[in-house]
């Protein structure tokens, strides 16, 4: 089935352990973003990808880095969690241009550091 | 800067009753406008936008929302609920970089 892909659904980290979040997508879109989810804050742009090879820092990018690896895949990475990272992480992906589609989300990430 | 904001933070409508969900945009120009749902547990789902044209525009699920440049909103609406219909909505700005309301809770009681 096209969409976009997240793995794992579920992690726990201890305070100060690394993980990285994995996303693919394959609608061929240019464009892809890493968003946060907070109870009462909506979603919260992390950090984004306009197009391969290009990576850029949205609202919230303290703690983390990104790495587009090719058109397909965007990752996110934690060096070292912090409680205040426990969060559901999402990733999307668009075709941004004059009629703009809207995003493809995948199902989330739920993180929570201990 | 954008920003959008979505008053109700929650709303409880009976099933059969009519829904409106409110939406306020802030944006110089026409902006791009979007509605989402998130049933738990899942990823949002897209279910109509709007960028220009006709200003009431119709999307899945039965839903629909109207464009008033006038009052900066765009408001999500649907005549009749369904239990299935209980999610969160959000509201969202921009074709790139999207900024999103904070949602809306809706309950459907029988």
């Amino acid at each position: 089935n096209a969409g976009v892909t997240q793995t794992p659904k579920f992690q726990v980290l201890k305070t100060g352990q690394s993980m990285t979040l994995q996303c693919a997508q394959d609608m061929n879109h240019n464009s892809m973003y890493w968003y946060r989810q907070d109870p009462g804050m909506g979603l919260r742009l992390i950090y984004y990808s306009a197009s391969e090879g290009t990576t850029d820092k949205g609202e919230v990018p303290n703690g983390y880095n990104v790495s587009r690896l090719n058109k397909r895949e965007f990752s996110l990475r934690l060096e070292s969690a912090a409680p205040s990272q426990t969060s559901v992480y999402f990733c999307a992906s668009s075709e941004p241009g004059q009629a703009p589609e809207g995003y493809t989300f995948g199902s989330g990430t739920r993180l929570t550091v201990v | 800067a954008q920003s959008v904001t979505q008053p109700d933070i929650h709303i409880t409508v009976s099933e059969g009753a009519s829904l409106e969900l409110r939406c306020n945009y802030s944006y110089g120009a026409t902006p791009y406008l979007f509605w989402y749902v998130q049933s738990p547990g899942q990823g949002l789902q897209l279910l109509l936008k709007y960028f220009s044209g006709d200003t009431l525009v119709q999307g899945i699920k039965g839903f629909e929302a109207e464009f008033k440049r006038s009052q900066s909103s765009f408001n999500l609406r649907k005549p009749s609920v369904h239990w299935s219909d209980a999610a969160e909505y959000f509201c969202a700005s921009g074709g790139f970089k999207t900024i999103f309301g904070a949602g809306t809770r809706l309950f459907v009681k029988a």
